[in-house]
């Protein structure tokens, strides 16, 4: 079946400007993650879906970032006034239920911000 | 705070050596330890769970064990293949809901 996919798998933004990056998870999975990697370091957890409530997302850095998931299945991550300190690769990962369930990764969004 | 290192950050073996991937991590209170792959410009590829009641987990070539009282776990991969070249992570679920929380990795480079 189909794995995780996220658009774009690149985007290139200038500073100060807004992006989305879209996760679809695998079907019936019904929790959703992001997390965020840079260069030569593991990924960094941002927020946590359980359906369409954010469960968690202490790991969001401060208000320019903002994520959704209407239907409880597309997230869409969101970052306004983006900073050069935001590039990195965004990875969005889905489980079962979450928990004891292995996470299931998408291929990532490489963002550069200029 | 919980912290992940793996050691070391890199590894070279000629190809047919067993490899040994590290992890260790300073808070004892995880509900589980995953193993994960990753290739250059890849997702992570999920290569084995182990739940905090378990001391090991076997798939194939690889086995991982862990030892939560020590705030360890080693990977192993028999036989080892070029095709097993990649950055391999620990991470740990502190929360039950599974927010990981990565190491930096290891590269792995198998040389034919």
């Amino acid at each position: 079946g189909a794995g995780v996919s996220q658009t774009p798998s690149n985007k290139v933004t200038e500073k100060g400007k807004y992006v989305e990056l879209r996760c679809d998870p695998i079907s019936g999975h019904t929790a959703l993650y992001w997390y965020r990697q840079s260069l030569g370091q593991g990924p960094e957890f941002l927020i946590y879906f359980q359906g369409t409530g954010a469960a968690d997302d202490s790991g969001l850095p401060n208000d320019r970032f903002f994520a959704v998931r209407p239907e409880g299945s597309v997230s869409t991550l969101k970052i306004q006034r983006t900073e050069r300190g935001d590039s990195a690769v965004y990875l969005c990962a889905s489980s079962l239920t979450g928990g004891d369930y292995e996470q299931y990764f998408g291929p990532g969004t490489r963002l550069t911000v200029t | 705070k919980q912290e992940v290192t793996q050691i070391p950050a890199a590894l070279s073996v000629p190809e047919g050596e067993n490899l040994v991937l590290n992890c260790s991590f300073t808070d004892s209170a995880i509900y589980n330890l995953q193993w994960f792959r990753q290739d250059p410009g890849k997702g992570l590829t999920s290569l084995l769970l182990i739940q905090s009641s378990q001391r090991e987990q076997t798939s194939g070539r690889l086995n991982a064990s862990l030892d939560k009282s020590s705030g360890r776990s080693t990977l192993y991969i028999a036989a080892s293949q070029p095709g097993d070249s990649a950055t391999y992570l620990c991470a740990v679920d502190t929360d039950s809901w599974g927010k990981l929380q990565f190491g930096a990795g290891t590269q792995v480079v198998v040389t034919p």
